[in-house]
């Protein structure tokens, strides 16, 4: 079956305590995303990738690192997380490039990732 | 700079009722265009797409929008809602260059019975 997964699903934490989410996917697809979603704020993207080894910021970089050493695996890292930080995470994955966009392709988002930082 | 703008945070409708959820964008070239929902607990769900073509695009679950290039719009449309359909609605628009996707902040939806 093709999906994302992400682990842990749900997260309590503390400030300044580093953490890693984890995101592999099982399709093959070469473009990696993560998002953070705040109510009134819809989903706001963090950071990206292309490929291996390949990652660029989104919007909302700041306090995250990632990294993509392996195609199907695109962990989040948060080094010294803050309260602020606390949302809810997805991870999405699709093929690359867009004119790989036909009918049958889409962008498949994990089931989230409830952090919550103290 | 690209923008997607859900004007309705919240949109109550009765069952059976037809449904439209409005989109506005702003982006430069010719914009990739996708509605996903969202149930309560749950991940993204697509439910259409646009690339090209006919501005008629018709989706799961009896959905469709339509793709207005002088109106900068993209709205979902349903013609008759079932109480399943309560959920969270987001449009957004993509990169041909990077992949981005730009989400708007969403539409809540609400069925009464």
């Amino acid at each position: 079956e093709a999906q994302v997964t992400q682990n842990p699903r749900y997260l309590i934490t503390v400030t300044g305590k580093k953490l890693t989410v984890t995101c592999s996917q099982n399709m093959n697809h070469e473009y990696m995303s993560w998002y953070r979603q705040d109510p009134g704020l819809g989903l706001r993207q963090i950071y990206y990738s292309m490929n291996v080894e390949v990652t660029d910021k989104g919007d909302v970089p700041e306090g995250y690192k990632v990294s993509r050493k392996e195609k199907r695996n695109f962990p989040l890292i948060l080094e010294s997380p803050s309260p602020n930080q606390t949302s809810l995470y997805f991870c999405a994955s699709s093929f690359w490039p867009p004119s790989a966009y036909t009918r049958e392709d889409t962008q498949y988002f994990g089931p989230g990732t409830r952090l919550t930082v103290l | 700079a690209q923008s997607v703008t859900q004007p309705d945070i919240h949109i109550t409708v009765s069952e059976g009722a037809s449904l439209e959820l409005r989109c506005n964008y702003s982006y430069g070239a010719t914009p990739y265009l996708f509605w996903y929902v969202q149930s309560p607990g749950q991940g993204l769900q697509l439910l259409l797409k646009y690339f090209s073509g006919d501005t008629l695009v018709q989706g799961i679950k009896g959905f469709e929008a339509e793709f207005k290039r002088s109106q900068s719009s993209f709205n979902l449309r349903k013609p008759s809602v079932h109480w399943s359909d309560a959920a969270e609605y987001f449009c957004a628009v993509g990169s041909s260059n990077t992949g981005k996707l730009i989400f708007g902040q969403g539409t809540t939806l609400q069925v009464k019975p």
